[in-house]
């Protein structure tokens, strides 16, 4: 079983729509959580950190329950530059070495 | 000014072949790393280096060896390049906070797309 695990969609939504990403971890021990955005062919860049008491960016709001080990990213207006893959990430505490763990992404792809 | 970058950007080269692909990152972090996305589109950490020294080693094959000179730069070394090898290589770096002992933001390079004939 994957340490994070994201459903790959594709999800295609229209322009305006709003669209929520979920991802479970499995590592109990993970300390800190991140949404990063990878477009087609480029390097993952952050797209924002995960708190506990949920965050709001703009249009896109993140949330966390530490006691179900789920996330979510909720994009609201959706934009066509918002196409791209989003990659669900967990940091494990401790020992890691602060390496990052990536779910396989979720696609979306926003239609005019 | 450049964050993160990796040369070469493209590696096209033949089974059982030694390659290098170079990383430097001109943010003053002190903490590298490189990961791999293979054609699944999975990114999976190979290893990390803080302070130039080895702190992660996946389980990857001796074949790849990283080397860190200094605190600015991780190159990866790969020797009898297989089949399977063919993947994206992604170097990225971050900054280990003295006051939350963790790392901030990881900032990643362009990637080197490697193919193994």
């Amino acid at each position: 079983r994957k340490e994070v695990e994201q459903d790959p969609g594709p999800f295609n939504v229209p322009e305006g729509a709003t669209v929520a990403f979920n991802c479970t971890y499995s590592n109990s021990a993970s300390q800190s959580f991140f949404w990063y955005r990878q477009d087609c062919r480029k390097e993952p860049k952050l797209l924002m950190s995960v708190y506990s008491s949920g965050n709001e960016d703009g249009r896109f709001t993140a949330q966390l329950n530490r006691a179900s080990q789920y996330i979510s990213l909720l994009i609201r207006d959706s934009k066509l530059s918002d196409s791209a893959t989003y990659l669900c990430v967990a940091m494990p505490s401790g020992n890691s070495g602060y390496a990052l763990n990536f779910g396989k992404g979720t696609s979306l792809l926003v239609t005019p | 000014d450049t964050a993160v970058s990796q040369t070469p950007k493209y590696l096209v080269t033949q089974m059982g072949n030694d390659k290098s692909i170079k990383c430097e990152q001109n943010l003053g972090h002190d903490t590298m790393y490189w990961y791999k996305q293979d054609s699944k589109k999975f990114l999976k950490i190979m290893f990390s280096y803080n302070n130039k020294e080895l702190i992660i080693n996946e389980t990857v094959p001796n074949r790849f060896s990283p080397k860190s000179p200094d605190k600015a730069h991780l190159n990866l070394h790969i020797n009898s390049l297989e089949l399977g090898d063919s993947a994206v290589y992604f170097c990225a770096s971050s900054h280990t906070s003295r006051i939350a002992g963790g790392p901030d933001t990881q900032y990643f390079g362009p990637g080197t797309r490697l193919t193994v004939l």
